[in-house]
């Protein structure tokens, strides 16, 4: 069965520092991984997916995330991180033969001065 | 191109009331799904529909039924709503199962008293 896992439920970095929220996932095929994003009162963004090909991947707003096959992790990496950035994050990971994306329980992200 | 829209944003409901809450999507996708959104719990999917006329169970259907009579529209009903409904809804849609992007409506609150 698939599964994902943030080990982080909150994280708080200073404005300007760089940011790594982590991601795990069980998947028995290739999977398909994507990070979505959830401002305050809002629905879910897509920040960037992982379907194959090179490893690092980069998305909206300075967010970047690399495959590694071997630790089974999709962590989501940021240089430097602003006010803006505060938000819920959400990774997912699906695949070929399934319906629906299996989701993370989310790793809050406050940003302070 | 609205995307994917909700109606309605906010609701409260006194306990064995029923209601439905409308999905509406103009992107031409064939999947759609509902999720409910609860603090620590990430998101956990209701139902979901493969296309127009199809439904099927997801994670936490108890409670809840849904209809998919035309494609762009999913709706998700409680018919008789309890306090353990109450939570954040969100609908999404894709052009396929989990190997595509979601795409997810700005969600709607409900409180059930």
């Amino acid at each position: 069965a698939q599964s994902v896992t943030q080990p982080d439920i909150h994280i708080t970095v200073s404005e300007g520092a760089s940011l790594e929220l982590r991601c795990n996932y069980s998947y028995g095929a290739t999977p398909y991984l994507f990070w979505y994003v959830q401002s305050p009162g809002q629905g879910l963004q897509l920040l960037l997916k992982y379907f194959s090909g090179d490893t690092l991947v980069q998305g909206i707003k300075g967010f970047e995330a690399e495959f590694k096959r071997s630790q089974s992790s999709f962590n989501l990496r940021k240089p430097s991180v602003h006010w803006s950035d505060a938000a819920e994050y959400f990774c997912a990971v699906g695949g070929n033969s399934g319906y629906a994306l299996n989701f993370g329980k989310g790793t809050s992200l406050l940003v302070t001065p | 191109n609205a995307g994917v829209t909700q109606t309605p944003k906010f609701r409260v409901l006194k306990t064995g009331q029923s209601m439905t809450l409308l999905c509406a999507q103009d992107m031409n996708h064939e999947y759609m799904y509902w999720y409910r959104q609860d603090p620590g719990m990430g998101l956990r999917l209701i139902h979901y529909s493969v296309g127009e006329g199809t439904t099927a169970k997801g994670e936490v259907p108890d409670g809840y039924n849904v209809s998919r009579l035309k494609k762009q529209n999913f709706l998700l009903g409680l018919e008789s709503a309890a306090p353990s409904q109450t939570s954040v809804y969100f609908c999404a849609s894709a052009t396929s199962g989990s190997s595509e992007t979601q795409y997810f409506g700005p969600g709607t609150r409900l409180l059930v008293l």
